[in-house]
């Protein structure tokens, strides 16, 4: 089935640095999201791309869906501790049906 | 404002007990899903469900069975619960549709403790 290779796989990095994370696939989807997931919760959605070529921001987040359709990255910029987290990337192939997550990227962050 | 809810955060029980874990989306949703999270495990699909009364197995069916008598309503049961379910279980809803809102969404999830 599909797979995506999300990584790095953990982050130690220095609050206000910046943080890049990918995801590739060996298939193509024709949507991307990016989540965060607090310890104990849920992953909340932080933003979703539809189209090819497509960089959108959230705040200090960015995350751009590759133009090959197999892959997406997300950027924060000037970490601070709240960020600290696991980040999970996920590609649909479809309008409907199930999603094929990475295995998430935990972030760390030292004040 | 999206939101899915899940019947508890945290849940003791014993070996061979049922077991029941409630989802309830208000979004409408055709699809819902049930997943468990384990360290350096990631997120692993039990069961998800595309309509009601429809439902297919995921990845680790195994030991679980899942119900959908209504849209909003997804329930995932343990016939009889072993120590290895013990596990974040993660719930979510999805539409059909390409906005913001059809997008993927999760409960908060649930803790269970089997002893």
């Amino acid at each position: 089935g599909q797979q995506l290779n999300q990584s790095p796989q953990s982050m130690f990095i220095q609050e206000g640095e910046d943080v890049s994370m990918n995801c590739t696939s060996s298939s193509i989807f024709n949507t991307w999201l990016w989540y965060k997931q607090d310890p104990g919760e849920g992953p909340v959605l932080l933003i979703a791309l539809y189209k090819a070529g497509e960089l959108t921001s959230n705040g200090r987040l960015t995350a751009q869906f590759g133009i090959t359709r197999k892959d997406s990255f997300l950027n924060i910029s000037a970490s601070i501790p709240s960020d600290v987290g696991i980040y999970f990337c996920a590609g649909q192939l479809t309008n409907a049906g199930k999603s094929t997550f990475g295995d998430g990227t935990t972030l760390t962050v030292k004040p | 404002d999206v939101k899915v809810t899940q019947s508890s955060r945290y849940l003791v029980k014993r070996t061979g007990e049922k077991v029941f874990l409630e989802c309830v989306q208000d979004m409408d949703h055709e699809n819902m899903f049930w997943y468990r999270q384990d360290p350096g495990l990631g997120l692993r699909l039990i069961y998800f469900s595309y309509d009601v009364k429809m439902k297919e197995k995921g990845d680790i069916p195994e030991g679980y069975s899942v119900s959908r008598e209504k849209k909003e309503r997804f329930s995932l049961i343990l016939e009889s619960a072993s120590t290895n379910q013990t596990s974040m279980y993660l719930c979510a809803s999805r539409g059909t549709g390409l906005s913001i809102t059809d997008t993927q969404y999760f409960g908060p999830g649930t803790r269970l403790t089997v002893l």
